[in-house]
C-alpha cells in the first residue's frame, strides 16, 4: 500500500487566498484525521471523520476552516481566506476503528503551508 | 489545558547509552497510550503502544513503562543509535475522548 497520500507537499500563498489541502487515506481504513503542527501548540487535532461522517470538529480553529470527505478515499481541508497565522504543517492520518478503542493511526507526509 | 505533557523539549544521548523519554497525563480515563516517532519532513510513524491493563510493553530496543498511579509513562530506548534521532510524540486515548491526544514532542539527538 502507498500509505496516506497528501498533496501538495508544500504550499506558499498570499494572505486572503483560498488554500485546499488534499488527502487520500489508506484503502480499507474507515477513519480519517486532520492535524496541524506548530511550534507553539504541537500536534493538534482539527477534525476527524468516521465512515466519511465528521465526528468531532471541535479543533477547527475558525469558520475559515472547513473539511469534507465526499467518499472513503478522499478528503479536503480548505482555508478561506488564509492568514499568516495559518502557516503550519498539516497532517492527514487514517486508521481502522473496529471498537471504541483507537487503533494505530498512519500519517501522511504532511503539507507545509506558508501564508505570506 | 494540556492533557498530555512532555516536559522535556529536547534530549541528547550518547550512542549506545539509554534514552528515556517521559510523558505525563492528567485524564485518568485514558486507557491506551502510544508513542510516535517523527523525522524531519515526514509524518509521525507509530512506534509502540501500551494498554492500561499492562505496566510494560517491550519491542526490541524499545520499552514503554506505564505508571497509572502517577499518570506517567516513559519510553526507553537501549542501546540508542544515531538513527533514533527524531522527535518522539506521546499520545493517549480513552474515556470520552474518541481521538488521540498528543503531547508536544521531545526531540532526541543521539550522538555518535
Amino acid at each position: 500500500d502507498a500509505g496516506v497520500i497528501q498533496s501538495p507537499r508544500h504550499e506558499v500563498t498570499e494572505m486572503g487566498q483560498e488554500v485546499t489541502l488534499r488527502c487520500k487515506p489508506i484503502s480499507g481504513h474507515n477513519s480519517l484525521f486532520w492535524y496541524r503542527q506548530t511550534m507553539m501548540r504541537g500536534l493538534e487535532l482539527l477534525i476527524y471523520f468516521n465512515n466519511n461522517v465528521p465526528i468531532d470538529d471541535s479543533g477547527m480553529p475558525e469558520d475559515r476552516f472547513s473539511a469534507k470527505m465526499p467518499n472513503a478515499s478522499f478528503s479536503t481541508l480548505k482555508i478561506q481566506p488564509s492568514e499568516p497565522r495559518d502557516s503550519a504543517v498539516y497532517f492527514c492520518a487514517s486508521s481502522y476503528i473496529a471498537s471504541v478503542y483507537q487503533e494505530t493511526q498512519y500519517f501522511g507526509p504532511g503539507t507545509r503551508l506558508l501564508v505570506l | 489545558d494540556q492533557q498530555v505533557k512532555q516536559n522535556s523539549p529536547s534530549l541528547s544521548v550518547q550512542e549506545g547509552r539509554i534514552s528515556i523519554l517521559n510523558c505525563d497525563y492528567t485524564n485518568s480515563m485514558f486507557d491506551y497510550f502510544l508513542w510516535y516517532k517523527k523525522y524531519p519532513a515526514e509524518g509521525p510513524t507509530f512506534l509502540i503502544s501500551i494498554s492500561s491493563i499492562k505496566d510494560k510493553n517491550e519491542d526490541g530496543r524499545f520499552t514503554v513503562f506505564l505508571n497509572k498511579s502517577a499518570k506517567h509513562l516513559s519510553l526507553h530506548i537501549v542501546p540508542s543509535q544515531p538513527g533514533d534521532s527524531a522527535v518522539y510524540f506521546c499520545a493517549a486515548v480513552g474515556g470520552s475522548q474518541g481521538n488521540l491526544i498528543f503531547g508536544k514532542g521531545t526531540k532526541l539527538s543521539v550522538k555518535p
